[in-house]
């Protein structure tokens, strides 16, 4: 089955404590990307890859980081959480550029003590 | 840069009620428009999309038409049911390559349909 999965679902963590939210995706897109979902405004762009090795900022890069080593993962590192990153978190792929549709993965709800 | 603008929520409907979720646009390049779905608990599903002007996409009993000239994408239902209660969010991406597949979304609106 096509699909893009995150783990974990659901995490508590305190402010400062390192983590990593995993993404992978068995489509074979070249294209991946990280998203915050918070009340009142949507989605927003935090990273995307376009293929291995490369990555780019989104518009909301502060306090991430991520990787692509690999073409079907793309994880995401908070280095040192805080509680203004308490969020529920999206990981899409596509298979390229230009207007096609995005797969999403089923989240990773975030709360930052 | 590009913007989405959605209706402000939440929605309240009786069953078999007619839907309508307003969406403007502003976009720099020739923006694909889509609607994306997020039911309780789950992630983003794709309702629908439409990649040139006057395309008109459709799913589920929901459809949109691309209106260029107004930048609209409003999405509409005839009847809706309990079931589509959920999170409905309009977005575009820009098809002319510049964005690299970036989405860009409207705040979301939530619906509720009673019974």
């Amino acid at each position: 089955e096509a699909q893009v999965t995150q783990n974990p679902r659901y995490l508590i963590t305190v402010t400062g404590k390192k983590l990593t939210v995993t993404c992978s995706q068995n489509m074979n897109h070249e294209y991946m990307s990280w998203y915050r979902q918070d009340p009142g405004l949507g989605l927003r762009q935090i990273y995307y890859s376009m293929n291995v090795e490369v990555t780019d900022k989104g518009d909301v890069p502060e306090g991430y980081k991520v990787s692509r080593k690999e073409k079907r993962n793309f994880p995401l590192i908070l280095e040192s959480p805080s509680p203004n990153q308490t969020s529920l978190y999206f990981c899409a792929s596509t298979p390229g550029q230009g207007g096609e549709t995005q797969y999403f993965g089923p989240g990773t709800r975030l709360l930052v003590l | 840069g590009d913007s989405v603008t959605q209706m402000e929520g939440p929605v309240t409907l009786s069953e078999e009620a007619f839907l309508t979720i307003n969406c403007t646009y502003t976009a720099t390049g020739y923006p694909s428009l889509f609607w994306y779905v997020q039911y309780p608990g789950e992630g983003l599903q794709l309702l629908l999309k439409a990649t040139k002007a006057d395309d008109k996409g459709s799913n589920k009993g929901f459809e949109a038409t691309y209106r260029k000239e107004t930048t609209s994408f409003h999405l509409e239902k005839g009847s809706v049911q309990v079931s589509d209660s959920a999170v409905y969010f309009c977005a575009l991406t820009d098809a002319g390559g510049t964005s690299y597949g970036k989405l860009t979304f409207g705040q979301g609106t939530i619906l509720t349909v009673h019974p």
